[in-house]
């Protein structure tokens, strides 16, 4: 089993470019989560979904945007980067909290905004 | 908001010693979790202990809910455990969403 898997692995975006970041989980796993880990700060929650077709808003929503279409994908997109979005991006998957396992992080997308 | 404070947020060990990290929370939890990042990034779930006491090989954890904290102990340490150890939270009220503390983070030298 791969796990979570994110592309791309690094990024360089010019202030003002877009693109999208791909998760994919094949653990069958209901939630997903995209986080955000800036230095001295943690890992703070971006957009998370509860199912296939569902996403909802986390702590810094502001600037992204995602869809999940299918049950083991979730995309996050920048429409317009901007240099505080220089981060790395963490996604990750987990069955619902009744279940009680824990999360699984993919490896991580590393993104520079000049 | 849960709150989540880790203690103490630097840490160096020399190999073979024994340490202990503290997370406290400021709200009762129904999930708790323990990762380790590795030097290069990965994050890894050693734990899910909301309550009680787990031990995996050289590491083990114990939650005591009503008292609000959390300890990850680990014995015997290697290089290999350097990294950050982050706990992370969950109150059980709203939507599932964990909480990250900002992290401990380890050195180990030979």
């Amino acid at each position: 089993n791969a796990g979570v898997t994110q592309t791309p692995k690094f990024r360089v975006l010019k202030t003002g470019q877009s693109m999208t970041l791909l998760c994919a989980q094949d653990m069958n796993h209901e939630y997903m989560y995209w986080y955000r880990q800036d230095p001295g700060m943690g890992l703070r929650l971006i957009h998370y979904s509860v199912g296939e077709g569902t996403t909802a808003k986390g702590e810094v929503p502001d600037g992204y945007n995602v869809s999940r279409l299918k049950k083991q994908n979730f995309l996050l997109g920048l429409e317009s980067a901007a240099p505080s979005q220089t981060s790395v991006y963490f996604c990750a998957s987990s069955y619902p909290p009744q279940k009680r396992y824990g999360y699984t992080f993919g490896s991580g997308t590393r993104l520079t905004v000049v | 908001g849960i709150q989540v404070e880790q203690s103490p947020p630097d840490l160096i060990l020399q190999e073979g010693a024994n340490s202990t990290l503290r997370c406290n929370f400021s709200d009762s939890v129904n999930n708790l979790q323990w990762f380790h990042q590795n030097p290069w990034g990965q994050l890894i779930n050693l734990f899910y202990i909301p309550s009680g006491t787990k031990q995996n090989g050289r590491l083990s954890a114990t939650t005591v809910a009503t008292e609000r904290y959390s300890l990850l102990y680990i014995s015997s340490s290697q290089t290999t455990d350097s990294g950050v150890y982050f706990c992370a939270v969950y109150s059980g009220a709203g939507s599932y969403q964990l909480t990250f503390g900002k992290g401990t983070k380890l050195s180990v030298i030979p």
